[in-house]
């Protein structure tokens, strides 16, 4: 089974700074994806950004950017220019395959302020 | 494009009662359905998956007898919780996917269920 790893609960950072969070997960698997959702205070799951295991670039949206490191399971996400409205939980989650039930398998989350 | 809705977005019931929670893709054809649990600054746990047509596909410890999920068309999906006791309460969010792009999966707003 697949596991996802986010280890730090809670983080804070300064407005306009760029922090990173972390993740890892644990597959045997060769083609899989990776995502960051952000649940602002209204609970609504929001897709960040996502990653297809098969691609080598790292994948970028705007302000997010992740570090995959496929040989090491890492899969960071750093905000660039941090604002107020990116105060959230953030998950990391894993998805197997392209199957038509494919599940997505969901970290703890962390709890991340951003600070004026 | 690709809109899940859920209603309610907020239901109180009382001990002993069933409630039951809507699941719709506005725009799209939902080839399967998911099910989740959170509980407050926890992370999402998936309860089952639904295919149009087909019965549901619950994950380890989900009592299925409790948790009636029915998908009964393509943009239409329902979860009854019955019996309902205050250990229910909870956050129950739904996401759907289609056969084509399997990858992604549209959240909704989620319900909040309190039960007295």
């Amino acid at each position: 089974a697949q596991t996802v790893t986010q280890s730090q609960p809670e983080m804070s950072v300064q407005e306009a700074e760029t922090v990173t969070l972390s993740c890892t997960y644990d597959t045997s698997e060769n083609n899989y994806y990776l995502f960051w959702y952000k649940q602002p205070p209204s609970r609504q799951m929001i897709l960040v950004i996502r990653q297809e295991a098969y691609k080598q670039q790292n994948a970028t949206e705007n302000r997010f950017s992740v570090n995959f490191q496929k040989a090491a399971k890492s899969f960071s996400l750093k905000i660039s220019d941090s604002q107020l409205g990116d105060t959230a939980m953030y998950f990391c989650a894993f998805m197997s395959g392209t199957g038509a039930n494919s599940k997505l398998t969901f970290g703890k989350g962390i709890t991340l302020s951003v600070r004026p | 494009g690709a809109v899940v809705s859920q209603h309610p977005s907020w239901v109180i019931c009382k001990s002993g009662t069933s409630v039951k929670i809507e699941c719709r893709s506005l725009d799209f054809q939902a080839t399967t359905m998911f099910w989740y649990r959170q509980f407050p600054k926890q992370s999402l746990m998936l309860m089952a998956t639904s295919n149009e047509g087909s019965k549901a596909t619950y994950e380890q410890g989900v009592e299925k007898d409790k948790f009636l999920i029915n998908h009964a068309s393509l943009t239409l999906s329902t979860l009854t919780v019955t019996s309902a006791h205050p250990e229910d309460s909870s956050f129950y969010i739904c996401s759907a996917s289609r056969l084509a792009r399997a990858y992604e999966q549209y959240f909704g707003p989620g319900t909040r269920l309190t039960v007295t």
